[in-house]
Order: C-alpha cells, then structure tokens, then sequence
C-alpha cells in the first residue's frame, strides 16, 4: 500500500513571492506518477502539475514547479510569483501505472492549506 | 469540451436512508473513479469504473456501490447511511491508462442528520 504525507498542515506567503509546499511518500512500487492537485474554496480539485517517475528531470508549469527526489522519496511544489488566486488547499497524490489496464487509484496526502497575502 | 459534472450539488439526508450521486464525464472519457472526502481531509478512493465493469476498489463497505452507463456517466449509491458517510462525494473522469490525469467535478456535499 502506499501512503502519501504532507508535513504542512497551512503555509502562507506573501504575493509574489515564492513558497515551497512538502510531500513524501512510501511505495515499493517502481513505475509511477505523482501529482500536485489545487482545491480552491469552490470545491473543484484542479491538476497543477504532474511528474512520471521514470523521468529524471523536474516538472515545470509556467509558476509552477517540483523538485522530485526519487531516492528520498520526497516530490515538493515550488510556487513562483505567488498570486492571491493561489490560495487553496494543495493536495499531493501518488499513482501507480497500471501499465495497459485503466485501474489508477490516487493516494492523496492530508492537504496544505496556502494562503496568499496581498 | 464539457467538463466533469455531479448532481446534486448538496443533499440533506437522514441515518439508515438511502442516495443516488450522479456524475457526467468529460467529454471522451471512458473511466470514472468516485472518492469521498472528510472535512479538512484528503480524498479517499471509493472504487473506479472502466467500461462499466467496476475496476477497483478502496476500503469502503458493500453498501457503496455503483454503476457505470454505456455513455459512461455513473452512480454511486449509498444504502443505509450513516453519520460518518457525510463529506464531499467526488467524482473524476480519465481516458485509460496509467498515464493519464484524472480530472475532477465539482463535488456532492451529503450531509446525515
């Protein structure tokens, strides 16, 4: 089974500046993906970025960004230029690649609440 | 392109009755996974449909159950409810494959009185 843990139950951060969101996991799975999902107060949860593991090079999305350490098992989301739409509940989630079948569970961590102030 | 939509979007209901969530998927998208989420809390897988055969499931009791239709929109149903099943009920959609991103409705908020 895997487990998904994120250390920060709330993070703040000044607009625009740049703040770093933790995650860890735990699987004895090799091949799999991992992602960094945004729940605003509207409720929708919104994919901000995802990472294959089998790729060594980190993610990037416009602002957004990880730093995926595979050995340690940690997967952080770096947030450049924080504007006040950033304010959410971040979610990490881990899914293992099912290779040719369509079964893909996500593990999601117990969240981190972001704050952005202006 | 149609997104992930669920209805209703908040329902009140009563221990030991019964509730029927529904859920469209995007435009395309043959799997749907439904998970549930406690307040304050991470969501948990419910269980995922493929081809309307379910095709996996978390730790949740059989009175959770579900359907997938030839359109592949779905149901979760709930039987005999109890306090702890209130939360947000979401549901996400994806093409197949291990590859590809779910993505997510807006959510049913049920509440048990």
């Amino acid at each position: 089974a895997q487990t998904v843990t994120q250390s920060q139950p709330e993070m703040s951060v000044q607009e625009a500046e740049t703040v770093t969101l933790s995650c860890t996991y735990d699987t004895s799975e090799n091949n799999y993906y991992l992602f960094w999902y945004k729940q605003p107060p509207s409720r929708q949860m919104i994919l901000v970025i995802r990472q294959e593991a089998y790729k060594q090079q980190n993610a990037t999305e416009n602002r957004f960004s990880v730093n995926f350490q595979k050995a340690a098992k940690s997967f952080s989301l770096k947030i450049s230029d924080s504007q006040l739409g950033d304010t959410a509940m971040y979610f990490c989630a881990f899914k293992a690649n099912a290779g040719g079948t369509s079964y893909g569970k996500l593990t999601f961590g117990q969240g981190t609440i972001l704050t952005v102030h202006p | 392109e149609t997104g992930v939509t669920q209805s209703p979007t908040h329902l009140i209901k009563t221990r030991g009755q019964q509730v029927t969530l529904r859920c469209s998927s995007q435009s395309g998208h043959n799997t749907v996974s439904w998970y549930q989420q406690a307040l304050g809390q991470g969501p948990q897988f419910i269980f995922q449909y493929y081809r309307e055969e379910e095709n996996g499931r978390g730790n949740f009791p059989p009175r959770f159950s579900g359907l997938q239709f030839p359109n592949y929109s779905s149901e979760l149903n709930v039987n005999a409810l109890e306090l702890d099943d209130s939360a947000l009920y979401l549901c996400a959609s994806s093409l197949s494959g291990g590859d590809q991103p779910q993505h997510f409705g807006d959510g049913t908020r049920l509440s048990i009185l």
